[in-house]
């Protein structure tokens, strides 16, 4: 296992599209988080899953944003209706839900620039 | 809420010297509190972790210190490498697993 993947990389798209990004996390971790990271500043969190059950969402986490994960492995995120301040590194991170639940694996991001 | 502060947005040291990173925090209910190293084009890489009972834990080279009186938390970089330049955050978990981060320091290690 190489360590938590995400795709796109990158995502440029017209403002009031839909876009969706996948997060594949470490195998053997149950816990699954999203985060967006704008220049400059630390990431903030968005939601996150332990196995299918979506836990805890933001209230950065707008009507127009979803995310999934139906079957307890990879996620999506959903971003409808995108808007020029939706540009953003999308962070996706995994961690095990033992002892060392804290120390979350971040995948690369999915960097989305709305024109 | 929480909220989370570093003291410096960039700090440039020698190669060789030691480092030292401050971070300020609001919210004392954390269980735990996290040091964080992103490079760029990557995502952030879990360092070291200091549980909230604690106030200082050692790691390979480096050092976290927490004082809950002044809700100060430190990282401390031995014998700085160039490979060490990169933004530090540090950031405030609960037995949630939820991460608060601060907004981040720019090291830079000159030859």
């Amino acid at each position: 296992d190489t360590g938590v993947s995400q795709n796109p990389r990158h995502k440029i798209t017209k403002r009031g599209q839909n876009v969706t990004f996948r997060c594949d996390p470490i195998s053997e971790h149950n816990r699954l988080y999203w985060y967006r990271q704008t220049l400059g500043q630390g990431p903030e969190f968005l939601t996150y899953f332990q196995n299918e059950a979506q836990l805890e969402k933001s209230r950065l986490l707008s009507d127009r944003f979803s995310a999934e994960r139906p079957k307890g492995s990879f996620s999506t995120l959903e971003i409808q209706r995108t808007e020029q301040g939706d540009s953003a590194m999308y962070l996706c991170a995994s961690s095990s839900s033992g002892t060392r639940f804290r120390e979350q694996f971040f995948g690369p991001g999915t960097r989305l620039t709305v024109l | 809420g929480e909220s989370v502060g570093l003291h410096l947005p960039t700090l440039s040291v020698q190669e060789g010297d030691n480092s030292i990173i401050n971070c300020a925090y609001s919210n004392s209910a954390s269980d735990y509190f996290i040091w964080y190293k992103q490079e760029s084009g990557k995502g952030p890489q879990f360092i070291i972790d200091i549980r909230s009972n604690m106030d200082k834990r050692q790691g390979q080279r480096v050092t976290v210190l927490l004082n809950k009186t002044v809700k100060h938390l430190s990282l401390q970089i031995a014998a700085t490498q160039p490979g060490d330049s990169a933004v530090y955050f540090c950031a405030l978990s609960t037995n949630a697993g939820k991460s608060t981060f601060g907004d981040g320091t720019t090291l830079t290690v000159k030859p």
